[in-house]
């Protein structure tokens, strides 16, 4: 079955700090990927997203490519700030099928 | 615009009761979804629908029913609440399967 591996959290850095969260998926077909952000104490929200190989997802400096020959879809930024804290998860989904969530990856800046 | 709107924001039950957890979406997606989200578990997918009338299963759908009798509304329902069941609830709701889901701000439940 579908499935979406990410890498275990908590991640710490300092403010300004490269940012990798490393993401990985097992699905049939030519799934859409998603990264979601959960601020603390609210509900998810849509980050980024790419819908077939190759494509690059974009919002707010993070950055996402959609990589079907690694089955991956790594989220970067060049340079995080303390208000990126927060819980990121990636995802994937089918038209007509349930929506795929990785167990999320919490990030913490330190100023 | 509404968006997707769940109630009530805060439940306590007490073992053995049964309640109801409302969600509403005014965008006329398709697909509607609830999660529930406990501490280092991510976010598990309790039942799913991918239009009106027709309802599936996720990954832990024990002891939760859903019905999905209208395009706008999936209610979820707590047949005997265990302590288990303790967790936030997330709905969530999308044009079609692979479009970016709309959340929900969450119902913490808590079964004493």
């Amino acid at each position: 079955g579908n499935s979406v591996t990410q890498m275990e959290g908590p991640v710490t850095l300092s403010e300004e700090a490269f940012l990798t969260i490393n993401c990985t998926y097992t699905a049939t077909g030519y799934p859409s990927l998603f990264w979601y952000v959960q601020y603390p104490g609210e509900g998810l929200q849509l980050l980024l997203k790419a819908t077939k190989a190759d494509d690059k997802g974009s919002n707010k400096g993070f950055e996402a490519t959609y990589r079907k020959e690694t089955t991956s879809f790594h989220l970067e930024k060049g340079s995080v700030q303390v208000s990126d804290s927060a819980v990121y998860f990636c995802a994937l989904s089918r038209r007509d099928d349930k929506i795929i969530f990785g167990k999320g990856t919490r990030l913490h800046i330190l100023p | 615009n509404a968006g997707v709107t769940q109630t009530p924001k805060f439940q306590v039950l007490k073992t053995g009761q049964s309640m109801t957890l409302q969600c509403a979406q005014d965008m006329n997606h398709e697909y509607m979804s609830w999660y529930r989200q406990d501490p280092g578990m991510g976010l598990r997918l309790i039942h799913y629908s991918v239009g009106a009338g027709i309802t599936d299963q996720g990954e832990v759908p024990n002891g939760y029913n859903v019905s999905r009798s209208t395009t706008e509304d999936f209610p979820l329902r707590l047949l005997s609440a265990a302590p288990s069941q303790t967790s936030v609830y997330f709905c969530a709701s999308s044009y079609q399967g692979n479009s970016p889901l709309h959340f929900g701000n969450g119902t913490r439940l808590t079964v004493t």
